[in-house]
Formats: structure tokens, sequence, C-alpha cells
């Protein structure tokens, strides 16, 4: 199986800007969770979606968004870049029933805002 | 507050020793804890849960709610277990949501 499949892997913005990334999950696993990680305050959940449902968010400003795609693929975007929005971000994907806990990483997105 | 707390951000041992990396955590309901490792160059991967009671590559780890910890042991470190490692506690009933600490590289000296 292929596994979690996140484009782009580098990018750089600019503040004020907006961003989106892809995540596609393992072939058959629903859900999808988003992570942001930076050397400060590690991997922070962002939000999981399972079946084009919002299921879990963390604590992130409003300007953080994801969705979920039938064929479960999922975006998130980021509006309104600041500095501090650099980071690695990760996608993880599961087979959304059970097996709590048992995350496929992707190798991640890294952004950069200048 | 849910939180994972990994004291040591540097660990450093010889290869053939004993290993012990700490994990303490804070929730209030019933925890389900894991750990995940990161080899150089490779994704992060689920190394182990406390609910499969398993060793995977010599590693095991105990659920020990008195003191909630959940410390990852292996009694003699191979050079290959050089790698970041996490702890990672599930806080939601429902769905995939983790509280990671701020993890431990270990390094396995020859």
């Amino acid at each position: 199986k292929a596994g979690v499949t996140q484009t782009p892997r580098y990018l750089i913005k600019t503040r004020g800007q907006q961003v989106t990334l892809s995540c596609s999950p393992i072939s058959g696993h629903r859900s999808v969770s988003w992570y942001q990680q930076t050397p400060g305050q590690g991997l922070q959940f962002l939000f999981e979606y399972f079946s084009e449902t919002q299921r879990n968010k963390g604590n992130f400003p409003g300007r953080f968004s994801g969705r979920q795609f039938s064929n479960s693929r999922s975006e998130m975007n980021v509006s309104t870049l600041e500095l501090g929005d650099s980071a690695l971000y990760l996608c993880a994907s599961s087979s959304g029933q059970g097996a709590v806990g048992e995350l496929f990483f992707g190798e991640g997105s890294r952004l950069t805002v200048l | 507050a849910q939180r994972v707390t990994q004291p040591e951000k540097l660990l450093s041992v010889f290869k053939g020793a004993p290993v012990e990396l700490k994990c303490n955590y804070s929730y209030s309901g019933s925890p389900e804890l894991f750990w995940y490792v990161q080899y150089s160059r490779q994704r992060l991967q689920l190394l182990l849960r406390h609910i499969s009671r398993e060793s995977i590559k010599g590693f095991t780890a105990d659920l020990n709610k008195g003191e909630t910890s959940f410390h990852l042991k292996k009694p003699f470190a191979q050079e290959e277990d050089s790698a970041m490692y996490y702890c990672a506690l599930s806080v939601e009933r429902v769905g995939q949501k983790l509280v990671f600490g701020q993890g431990t590289r270990l390094t396995i000296n020859p």
C-alpha cells in the first residue's frame, strides 16, 4: 500500500498570504488528522476529519481550517499567515474505526512564512 | 489538563546498556498511551501502545496509573535504536486526537 502523501513538501509564503496543504491518506483509511510541529511547541493537534466531517478539533485560531473529500483526501488551509505559522505540518491517516492512536504519518509539508 | 511530559530532551547510552525513556502524563480519564518513534530520514511511526502489552524491537512500556507514568525500556540498547521518541496520550473516546510529549532524542554510542 502506498503511504500517506503530502503536497507540497516545501513552500515559502509571506505574511498575510494564505496557503493550502494537501494530504492523501492510505487507501481505505477514512480518518485524516493534521498536526503542527515546531521546535518550541512540539507536535500539536490541529483537527481530525472522518467521512468528510470534522470529528475533533485542537486549540488553534479560526485561520486554520480543513476539509475532507469523499475520497478521504484532505486539505488544510491557513489564511492571513503569520511568522509563527512557520512549521512542519504533518498529516496522519487511520482506518478510523477502533485502533485508537494508530496513526500513519506523512513526511510533512514544511511551511516557511517570511 | 491533558499533558504529556518527557523530562529528557537528550539521552545518550552505550550499546548494550539498558535504556529507559521517561514519560509522565496528566489526564483525568482512563488513559490510552503510545510510543512513537522517528528514525533519521523516516516518518514518524507507532512503536507500541500500552493496551497491546507487547514488546516491539525489544522495547516494552508499562502503564503505571499510580505514578501516571509510561516509561519505555529496553534491556540492551542497539545502535539502530538511535532515534527521536515521542510519548503520546489519546484524549478523546471517539476519534483520533493525540497529545504528544516534546520528545527524547536517544543516541546509542558504539
